[in-house]
């Protein structure tokens, strides 16, 4: 159980490119998902947390209008790098939890986006 | 003060033997906490989660939490080359909604 899937796996685009990225829970509902980010040898970066039909919680630094998160279901949270740049090159990663906040996090497999 | 702190490694253990990974954390009132396991490339994998004081075992893990000295660890019995990962120490905090994860530790296990 607890089977978060992310797609698209990999991307390779262009500069200036808007990339749209899916995090589905596959068997529950996951009443709040988050989107990280990894760089190479680094650790997870929080970079918001949404609930489902409102507005997402972004961390300090995260702009808002350039990492567009939508939740609009109890399955599906979808996060778009808007005019993405090679500095946005990244291990993007997704997590859902279902219910009440003391559950864990279950992770989705990660979207490696390179920016040419 | 960092929140969640681990030790980076690598730690190296010899195959068969107990590899032991510590994490401290620096909110008292946190009350869940979670260790998982991220190989080079993947994203993270849930191995246990720890609520209460004391040992918690699942097959060759064990999870141990002290909540007074603040610590939590993971032991790994009869370690396997395929543990060969970064463990990452998770604390949810209570005043937000998120979990603070540590750096994490390398470990390797040598066959």
């Amino acid at each position: 159980g607890a089977v978060v899937s992310q797609h698209p796996s990999w991307v390779i685009c262009k500069s200036g490119t808007s990339v749209k990225i899916e995090c589905r829970s596959l068997d529950f509902q996951a009443t709040t998902m988050f989107w990280y980010r990894q760089f190479p040898k680094q650790s997870l970066m929080l970079m918001a947390t949404s609930n489902e039909g409102s507005k997402a919680t972004y961390e300090q630094g995260v702009e808002k209008d350039k990492f567009l998160i939508n939740h609009a279901s109890l399955t599906l949270s979808t996060l778009t790098v808007t005019s993405a740049h090679p500095e946005d090159s990244s291990f993007y990663i997704c997590s859902a939890r279902a219910g009440v906040r003391d559950q864990p996090q279950h992770f989705g497999d990660g979207t490696r986006l390179s920016i040419l | 003060q960092k929140e969640v702190e681990q030790n980076s490694g690598p730690l190296s253990v010899p195959e068969g033997a107990i590899a032991s990974l510590n994490c401290t954390y620096s909110d008292r009132v946190s009350q869940s906490f979670f260790w998982y396991r991220q190989y080079s490339g993947k994203s993270p994998e849930l191995i246990m989660s720890i609520y209460s004081n004391g040992d918690k075992e699942d097959g060759r893990f064990t999870a141990q939490l002290n909540k007074a000295s603040q610590y939590v660890s993971l032991l790994i019995r009869d370690s396997q080359p395929s543990d060969s990962a970064t463990y990452l120490c998770a604390v949810k905090v209570n005043r937000d909604d998120k979990i603070i994860f540590g750096k994490g530790t390398r470990l390797h296990i040598l066959p």
